[in-house]
């Protein structure tokens, strides 16, 4: 079965750029809309952002002007940056994959990593 | 501020029924697909629901979901212990063109 890995530095200093990785193992990397989600602690759920193999991307409005989602298809991965961070972008941050082609819903999920931005 | 309200919090004796509610507008839940997500304590979220009422493969039949206008339904029957958990719905927002969740609601089984 398929299975997610994100991967990336746990500290990230204000003002710097966040960069996480998630790899697929156990199938293709062609079957799913990836998407990036990430949660504050404590708190909820938010959604990123979306690619698909074929480069096509969507972000959240809220987020659009610092984030760039990339695939590397070869490598089976894909990858977030989140540009001018701060201490609000502490969050959990999940791969999360959909494997319907009509409908959002997200039925594989990496197990996540913690990023603090901090100084 | 979530674009979709849960009740903070839910709670109801082993072996009981319990729902949890999503209300939305008509630009996501309205005329959106709703999905549902449990969320373990220290884990990821597992999708629970998708397409407002089907279940994935290994969810037990006591777990359903329904929608009605804006607003969309988990329901929970036969509740164990280790179904305490975060609770949150989600689906696509198409004013905002995001996928949009609730603020989650956290099960307490007494």
């Amino acid at each position: 079965q398929v299975q997610l890995q994100e991967s990336g530095p746990g500290l990230v200093k204000p003002s710097e750029t966040l960069s996480l990785t998630c790899s697929v193992s156990g199938g293709s990397i062609s079957s799913y809309y990836w998407s990036w989600i990430r949660q504050p602690p404590g708190r909820g759920l938010e959604w990123i952002g979306y690619i698909y193999d074929n480069g096509e991307t969507s972000y959240n409005p809220s987020l659009k002007s610092r984030v760039t989602i990339s695939v590397d298809t070869s490598k089976k991965q894909v990858s977030l940056k989140l540009r001018s961070v701060t201490a609000a972008d502490t969050a959990v941050y999940y791969c999360a994959g959909r494997s319907s082609d009509w409908y959002w819903y997200f039925d594989l999920w990496g197990r996540g990593t913690l990023v603090t931005v901090s100084s | 501020q979530s674009v979709l309200t849960q009740p903070p919090s839910v709670s109801a004796a082993p072996g009981q029924k319990v729902t949890i509610s999503c209300s939305g507008s008509s630009s996501n839940v309205g005329n959106n697909y709703v999905s549902w997500y449990q969320q373990l304590p220290g884990t990821a979220p597992k999708l629970l629901m998708y397409e407002n009422n089907k279940r994935p493969s290994g969810i037990p039949d006591r777990f359903s979901g329904s929608k009605s206008g804006t607003s969309a339904t988990l329901g929970i029957t036969g509740l164990q212990t280790g179904d305490e958990a975060d609770y949150y719905c989600g689906t696509w927002d198409s004013s905002l063109r995001a996928v949009v969740f609730g603020g989650g609601t956290k099960l307490t089984v007494l």
